[in-house]
This record gives C-alpha cells, sequence and structure tokens, in this order.
C-alpha cells in the first residue's frame, strides 16, 4: 500500500531534550516536506527536500533541521524543542506534484 | 495581508445544498492545491490547478489565473463532505507551498 508513515504519532517531551520525528515513504516520490499545523495559523511549511541531499528552508525553519541521506526518509530534528514548537506536524511526498500526507505527529514540549 | 485567503471561515449547509469554497492569492504561482482535512486530522489532496477546472465526483475545481481566484464547489454535498478545506499555492519562484487558514465545512442531514 502506497503510504507516508510517520513515528511517533504523539510526543510528550521536555525543553531541551533533543528528539527526531522520522517520515518515510514507499512511493519513490523525489519531494518531500515538512508541515506545521498550529490553531489560527494554519498548515506551514518547515523544510523540503526535491531529491536526496538536495534540502530548502520553508516559512518557518528555525529550530528545525533535515536531512535527506536517502529518498525514501525525511526526518525532522529538533536539537533543542522549546515550547513554541508545540504543534501538530504532518510530512508529505509529492511526485507531479500531488501531495500525500502522512497521519501527523502530535508534539508537546513542556 | 496573508499571501492565500480563504472564503469563508465557516460554513453551515443543509445535505443537498451547492456549496462554494473560495481562495484568493498574491503570489505568482506555478500550481494551486486544494486539501480536505478530515476531523480525525488527515489530510488529502483533492487536486492540484494551474489553469482551468477539474473536476471529481461532485467535487470541482476551477482556478482564473487573470484574476489569481479558486473555487472549490461541492454538489449534493452529504455530511461525510463535512471536513476543513484548504487551499494551498506552490510559488512559481520556488517549490515552496504557502497555505490558507481553511474553510469548516459543516453538512447537516
Amino acid at each position: 500500500e502506497a503510504q507516508v508513515t510517520q513515528n511517533p504519532r504523539y510526543l510528550i517531551t521536555v525543553t531541551g531534550k533533543k528528539l527526531t520525528v522520522t517520515c518515510s515513504q514507499n512511493m519513490n516520490h523525489e519531494y518531500m516536506s515538512w508541515y506545521r499545523q498550529d490553531p489560527g495559523l494554519g498548515l506551514r511549511q518547515i523544510y523540503y527536500s526535491m531529491n536526496v541531499e538536495v534540502t530548502d528552508k520553508g516559512d518557518v525553519p528555525e529550530g528545525y533541521k533535515v536531512s535527506r541521506k536517502e529518498k525514501r526518509n525525511f526526518p525532522l530534528i529538533l536539537e533543542s524543542p522549546s515550547p513554541n514548537q508545540t504543534s501538530l506536524y504532518f510530512c508529505a511526498s509529492s511526485l507531479g506534484g500531488t501531495q500525500y500526507f502522512g497521519p501527523g505527529t502530535r508534539l508537546t514540549v513542556l | 495581508k496573508n499571501e492565500v485567503e480563504q472564503s469563508p471561515q465557516n460554513l453551515t449547509a443543509q445535505e443537498g445544498e451547492f456549496i462554494t469554497i473560495n481562495c484568493s492569492y498574491s503570489v505568482g504561482i506555478s500550481a494551486l492545491h486544494w486539501l480536505q482535512q478530515h476531523p480525525g486530522g488527515g489530510i488529502v489532496s483533492l487536486f492540484m490547478l494551474s489553469s482551468g477546472k477539474k473536476k471529481h465526483g461532485r467535487l470541482i475545481a476551477t482556478i482564473n489565473i487573470q484574476e489569481k481566484h479558486s473555487s472549490l464547489h461541492i454538489t449534493a454535498s452529504h455530511p461525510r463532505d463535512s471536513a476543513v478545506y484548504i487551499c494551498a499555492v506552490r510559488r512559481d519562484v520556488a517549490q515552496k507551498l504557502v497555505f490558507g487558514q481553511g474553510t469548516r465545512l459543516t453538512i447537516n442531514p
């Protein structure tokens, strides 16, 4: 089944404790992206990747890192999480423009 | 001012009504997306448009590039259409996506 998976789906952590949210797709898509969704602000793009080893900043990249060492995986790294990174995070992949979204990761930073 | 504006923000209608959700944008784009976010949170891509009109079942999406405007129509609406509908544009100078705030649609039986 073609899909985008994210792990974990839910995470509660504390300020400053490094964490990684994984994203994997099995559709051989070149384009992958991370978004965060906040009440009143909607979806905003954090980082995107056009292909392996090619990444670029979206509109809200501060406090996040990404890597794209292989086509199927695009992890989101929070080196030192802060409470303002509490949000719902979505990973997506795309081929030809249509976006396929993962199920979301709800992150709470205390 | 947001680069992508949707209207209305909330819409409640009766089953069977014809629904229109509007999206206006202020930047140059290479494509426009319509997404559906279910009450459970999952997001599904409905359409990607760069010109004209697309139809899928009871859903129709149109775009007017000159007027920088797109509409999503739902014919014969049904309670299962209740969701948040999100417009997003892909800027023409990069591959970034910019999203509207979403329209919360509720269809009552």
